[in-house]
Parts: C-alpha cells; sequence; structure tokens
C-alpha cells in the first residue's frame, strides 16, 4: 500500500464549479498536510497547509483534514479557468522533512 | 527575490552516461531537497541537504548522491543511467530546521532529464 494514494485521474468542470479533490494516507506519523498546484513545465507551488483536523479556508480554497479517517480534501469554489493546473497532496513527519506526495490531479476548468 | 534556480534546463544523455544536475537556493535557505517527478509515479523523494550535510535520503539506489557547497546550492549527480532514470528531477529549499514545526519548500522549476 502506498503511504499516499490520489486517484490520478483527470478532472474537467465547467467555470464557476466546486472542484473536489482527495487523498487517503496510511502513515499515521504525517503532521502537516498540504496542498501543491503545479502549472505546465513550472514547479510545484504550495497552495494550503494544515496541522489538525478540520477545514482551512483561503478565499476559493478549503483544506479538510480527518485525521482519524486518515483523508484529506481540496475544495475550489467558484473555478476559474487559471485554476486549471496538476494539484498534488503531500505531507510530512516533522523533523524528517521528507515531502511524501500523491500522484496529483489534472484539473481543466472549462470557460 | 529570486526564486530556486535549477540548470540545466533540459538534460539528454545515453544509458551508461553520468548526469550532472544544479540548484540554487533562495537567499537565505539553508536546506536544499531534490525530488524526481517520474511519468506514472508521481513526486518522490530524492536527497535532503541541510548547511552541507545529507540528512534525509529516499529510496534510491546508490548511483543517486549529491552535495551541498558551503553557499548552499547543490549538486545531484546520477552515475550509470538507466532509461527509467529520464524524468523532471525538482529541487527546492527552505530554511533550516531550527525550532520551526514545518518549513516550506519551494521548489524550482526543474531538469528535464532525458536518457537514450
Amino acid at each position: 500500500q502506498k503511504e499516499v494514494e490520489q486517484d490520478p485521474g483527470p478532472l474537467s468542470v465547467p467555470e464557476g464549479a466546486i472542484v473536489s479533490l482527495n487523498c487517503t494516507y496510511s502513515n499515521s506519523a504525517f503532521q502537516y498536510f498540504m496542498w501543491y498546484r503545479q502549472y505546465s513545465r513550472k514547479g510545484p507551488e504550495l497552495l494550503m497547509y494544515t496541522y489538525s483536523s478540520g477545514n482551512k479556508e483561503d478565499g476559493r480554497f478549503t483544506a479538510q483534514v480527518d485525521k482519524s479517517s486518515k483523508y484529506i480534501s481540496l475544495f475550489i469554489r467558484d473555478s476559474q479557468p487559471s485554476d486549471s493546473a496538476t494539484y498534488l497532496c503531500a505531507m510530512i513527519i516533522y523533523g524528517n522533512n521528507r515531502l511524501a506526495f500523491g500522484k496529483g490531479n489534472q484539473v481543466v476548468v472549462i470557460p | 527575490e529570486a526564486g530556486v534556480t535549477q540548470s540545466p534546463t533540459h538534460l539528454i544523455k545515453t544509458r551508461g552516461q553520468q548526469a550532472t544536475l544544479r540548484c540554487s537556493p533562495i537567499s537565505g535557505h539553508t536546506s536544499v531537497y531534490w525530488y524526481q517527478q517520474a511519468l506514472g509515479l508521481g513526486l518522490q523523494f530524492l536527497l535532503w541537504y541541510d548547511e552541507g550535510e545529507e540528512r534525509n535520503r529516499g529510496n534510491f539506489p546508490p548511483r543517486f548522491s549529491g552535495r551541498q557547497f558551503p553557499n548552499y546550492s547543490s549538486e545531484l549527480n546520477v552515475n550509470a543511467l538507466e532509461l527509467e532514470d529520464s524524468a523532471l528531477y525538482l529541487c527546492a529549499s527552505s530554511f533550516g530546521q531550527g525550532d520551526r514545526p514545518y518549513n516550506e519548500q519551494f521548489f524550482g522549476p526543474g531538469t528535464r532529464l532525458t536518457v537514450l
């Protein structure tokens, strides 16, 4: 079983729709949870990170962590064509500094 | 402020050759990380250097090695190249561990290595 599972299927949504992405993980030692966005031919950039279970909002983005179920989610409200990118979940154990990534979801927002 | 820079952008090698990839971290960052992003495998952790020392290593064979220089820049060397080494190699940098529980890793644009 991989440490971090993210169904890598592409996702196409119309502009203005809600995008829902999720990952599961097997290692309960993970303490910090991140979502990265990667545009074509660029390196990943951090969107959000969370530590505790619950929701964290930043503008149109909401990150959700459920440590008891080992499940994290990212929601993008009012999606825009500029949100078209690959979204990667990642997690880390404090002091280890090794980011463990999911495989990523390619999201296309259609105008 | 300049971000993480990597060179070269593209590198084409043949099987059995050696590849050297370079990374310059953001000014003030002392930690450098290397990741491999291969098609179908996702981003996988390779190496972490901090203050010139190797701090952690991913599940890769010893022919993947690197070093960090006194100016905190870093080099990744891949010896005896194999076809499956073809991938995007990403470098990231962050502040040193210190007493912070988490330090954001900032990624460069990557070096695309193609092994023929």
